[in-house]
């Protein structure tokens, strides 16, 4: 079975410096990795993904998050926070023929 | 291109009764999935349907069941509501081609409150 990890439950950072957001995962088969964002009563947007292709992925808004397959790791950084990106950010984990797993959720706030 | 579309945004309902939740697919995408959304909690998969018929399902009581019709739209339906149903509930259409598995894309929710 797989499943998802989010270390921090909630993530504060100040205005302009770099937002880090950990996800492990577990997966007996090669995974498709998936960072979603979500905004207070709105669905989920993606953000980025990871299918096996280039291991350091580029997303939406400036996000971007690295495969390490040895620490079976997929966290998701950005180099400087901006008021806007408050919100709950959500990991999920897939593989071929396989559902959607998602981690509990991470929710980041952003100080002035 | 039209996204994921879910309607009513928000209801409420007393224990008991059943309800019908429905979900629009965007644009050219065969499948549809059902996630339940719970205050400060993840996703948990519902079930999910593949060219109309149910092609996999999480840990959820068979008072949940679904639908998905030719023009791969869907309805998750909940019969005998419990207060612990209380929850955001999302759908998300992909379009899976040959057994792959492609990204998801959500639509904004209905909020489903039992009293």
């Amino acid at each position: 079975a797989q499943s998802v990890t989010q270390l921090g439950s909630h993530v504060s950072v100040s205005e302009g410096a770099l937002v880090l957001l950990r996800c492990n995962y577990s997966s007996s088969v090669p995974p498709y990795l998936f960072w979603y964002v979500q905004y207070p009563n709105q669905g989920l947007q993606l953000l980025l993904k990871y299918t096996s292709a280039a291991t350091l992925v580029k997303g939406i808004n400036g996000f971007e998050a690295e495969f390490k397959k040895s620490e079976t790791s997929f966290h998701l950084t950005k180099p400087s926070a901006h008021m806007s990106d408050a919100a709950e950010y959500f990991c999920a984990v897939t593989s071929y023929g396989q559902n959607f797993v998602f981690g509990p959720g991470t929710r980041l706030s952003v100080l002035p | 291109e039209t996204g994921v579309t879910q309607s009513p945004t928000h209801l409420i309902k007393t224990r008991g009764q059943q309800v019908t939740l429905r979900c629009s697919s965007q644009s050219g995408h065969n499948t549809v999935s059902w996630y339940q959304q719970a205050l400060g909690q993840g996703p948990q998969f519902i079930f999910q349907y593949y060219r109309e018929e149910e092609n996999g399902r999480g840990n959820f009581p068979p008072r949940f069941s679904g639908l998905q019709f030719p023009n791969y739209s869907s309805e998750l339906n909940v019969n005998a509501l419990e207060l612990d149903d209380s929850a955001l509930y999302l759908c998300a259409s992909s379009l899976v081609a040959g057994g792959d598995t492609d990204t998801q894309y959500f639509g904004p929710g209905t909020r489903l409150t039992v009293l």
